[in-house]
Order: C-alpha cells, then structure tokens, then sequence
C-alpha cells in the first residue's frame, strides 16, 4: 500500500514549456487534490476532484488543467509554465471517516520555472 | 467565507519543555479543524481533528488541541516536547462535512525543539 505517489519529485522549466504532474493513491479514494505550497501562504487548492469524472476549480487555478484519468489518478497540467509557478505541488486524496473528509498527501513535486 | 490565521512563523522551544503552537479560525457554520505536520522534503501528516465533543482533542505522537468556541481558537499543545517533533504545523479549517473544496490551510508555523 503506497498511498498517494507523485511523479516526478523534481522539475525545472523553462518559461512557456509545458509539464505533467503526474498523482495516483492505491486507497480506493473518491476525492482528489492539488495544492501548491509557497513559502508563508500556506497550501492553496489549484483543483480538485469529487469522484471519477468529476472536476473542480479551487482557489489558485488560473495557468493549470487537470484530467482525473481514472479513480486511481489524477494529473495536474502546466501549458505554458511561467516563473510564478515555480513552487512545490502536493497531490492529496480523501475518504470518509465518520463524518468529516480526511485528507492523506503524496510526498510533493518541486517545481522550478526559469 | 472561511479562513486560518497562525499568528506565529516560529516556534522555538527547549526540548522537555511544553510547546504550543496557536491557531485562531474564522467560518459561518460548524467548524472542522485539522492539525498536519510536515517534516522537511515530505508531505503533510494528519495529526488530530476537532469535530465535535470534547474540546480537548488527543492526537499522534504526544500531541493534543485545544477548541475554544469564545475565542475561536484551536492551539496544538504537548506537555513535552522533542527534537524529533521540530517539523511545520499547520493547522487547517473546513466549514461542514463533506466538501471537497472547503479545507483551507493556515501559512504553517515552523516550530524548532532545541537540545
């Protein structure tokens, strides 16, 4: 049992390159997310998915897609990379437990645009 | 809206001695309040949760929480800290169950635990 697994761990871009963040967790989750971490911001959500086939936008998702490919996985996709997207990116998904979503987090990617 | 503040970037504690690391929330509903951890270079690890019930809350590792409505606040607390437990906490926020968007994060708050 793996969990949540990010690929890859580390990037460098060049401005206007595009990248595929790739996430998958092997716990049977329905919910899925991406959020970037910036130094004193904390985490924001970029995207998020409710279940298979659903997708949603969260706080910060001007400059990304996201596909969840199946219950398995979801991918986080950077078009033109700008240098403002240079941060480390955390895939994370959740279950139900009792009454309140649990969120369980891959191990990040980082993320550098040049 | 909801939102998260930790007041504190840094926390410095001798090891041995209690630590606590403040978090204060602001939601409309019901609050559900989290505390992760992350330790350098890995991504961030539940702790504990406030739901509902007793307001102190016991978690992972030696850690609890303490929720108080009044003051609308959710302090980590463990009454004797570690080197190990040096690491980012943060604390998070969601207004009602089952919402996949609704976890809002503070900015983490960097405790170090010195020999």
């Amino acid at each position: 049992n793996a969990g949540v697994t990010q690929t890859p761990k580390f990037q460098v871009l060049k401005t206007g390159q595009s990248m595929t963040l790739q996430c998958a967790q092997d716990m049977n989750h329905n919910s899925m997310y991406w959020y970037r971490q910036d130094p004193g911001m904390g985490l924001r959500l970029i995207y998020y998915s409710a279940s298979e086939g659903t997708t949603d936008k969260g706080e910060v998702p001007n400059g990304y897609n996201v596909s969840r490919l199946n219950k398995r996985e979801f991918s986080l996709r950077l078009e033109s990379a700008a240098p403002s997207q240079t941060s480390v990116y955390f895939c994370a998904s959740s279950e139900l437990r009792g009454s309140v979503y649990e969120q369980y987090f891959g191990p990040g990617t980082r993320l550098t645009v040049t | 809206a909801q939102s998260v503040a930790q007041p504190e970037d840094q926390v410095n504690v001798a090891e041995g001695n209690p630590l606590t690391v403040k978090c204060t929330y602001s939601v409309s509903g019901n609050p559900y309040l989290f505390w992760y951890v992350q330790y350098p270079n890995r991504g961030l690890q539940f702790l504990l949760k406030y739901i509902t019930g007793d307001n102190l809350v016991k978690g992972s590792y030696g850690f609890e929480a303490e929720f108080n409505k009044s003051q609308t606040s959710f302090h980590l607390k463990k009454p004797s800290a570690l080197v190990s437990d040096s690491a980012l906490y943060f604390c998070a926020v969601r207004d009602g169950a089952g919402s996949a968007r609704q976890l809002t994060f503070g900015s983490g708050t960097q405790l170090t635990v010195l020999p």
